[in-house]
């Protein structure tokens, strides 16, 4: 079954702007991370979150865990036109699978 | 210095045949994945291996068989393909056989069966 949920599914935005986007999941996790797509590439890891941590930075990210809403939100401030990309949630549970949630669909306009 | 590579970038085949993609990992990991990716996105993983060994086993067809002659490699064979396998397939390697850690992604594999 999904772990994860993300909402919105689609966000478009103005280069400059923040963007927030959220994951819901329903099962005790390890960590949490999020990882980047952009179109017909891979994905590209960019911040892993573990249970007892409630918030990391990593340059223009901001990532935030709150274990008892099970959610997570990932910040990305003062977009730029290349940040158009999916971004993916990804659950673990100790010892388990990664899971990854339905994505996010950044557009960010010039 | 590719990290994670995969052959081939596209693959257009009839139904029936039978067909592989290859993957390699050059970063000394020792757990390798595979995922499919939906036309809507959705990413579920397939299979794992830690060291040649089989790790997870998702509800896949017996179709699909996945091969590790070493741990820098693991290969994905699909027999008789059929319309529903059309999807991207990716490559992963991370280090430690949890699952929890960093993965690392190769380009895809985009299969489209006619």
């Amino acid at each position: 079954s999904q772990q994860g949920e993300e909402d919105p599914q689609a966000l478009s935005i103005q280069e400059g702007e923040n963007a927030t986007m959220n994951c819901s999941y329903k099962t005790s996790i390890n960590n949490l991370q999020w990882y980047r797509q952009n179109s017909g590439r891979g994905l590209v890891h960019l911040i892993l979150i573990r249970s007892n941590e409630r918030e990391k930075h990593s340059g223009r990210l901001r990532v935030t865990l709150d274990t008892s809403k099970k959610s997570s939100s990932l910040l990305i401030t003062a977009s730029r036109a290349a940040d158009t990309a999916s971004y993916f949630c990804a659950t673990s549970s100790l010892g388990g699978k990664l899971i990854f949630g339905q994505g996010t669909e950044l557009s960010v306009k010039p | 210095d590719t990290a994670v590579s995969q052959t081939p970038k596209y693959l257009v085949t009839q139904m029936g045949n039978d067909k592989s993609i290859k993957c390699e990992q050059n970063l000394g990991h020792d757990t390798m994945y595979w995922y499919k990716q939906d036309s809507k996105k959705f990413l579920k993983i397939m299979f794992s291996y830690n060291n040649k060994e089989l790790i997870i086993n998702e509800t896949v067809p017996n179709r699909f068989s996945p091969k590790s002659p070493d741990k820098a490699h693991l290969n994905l064979h699909i027999n008789s393909l059929e319309l529903g396998d059309s999807a991207v397939y990716f490559c992963a390697s991370s280090q430690g056989k949890g699952g929890g850690n960093e993965q690392f992604f190769g380009p895809g594999t985009r299969l489209t069966v006619l």
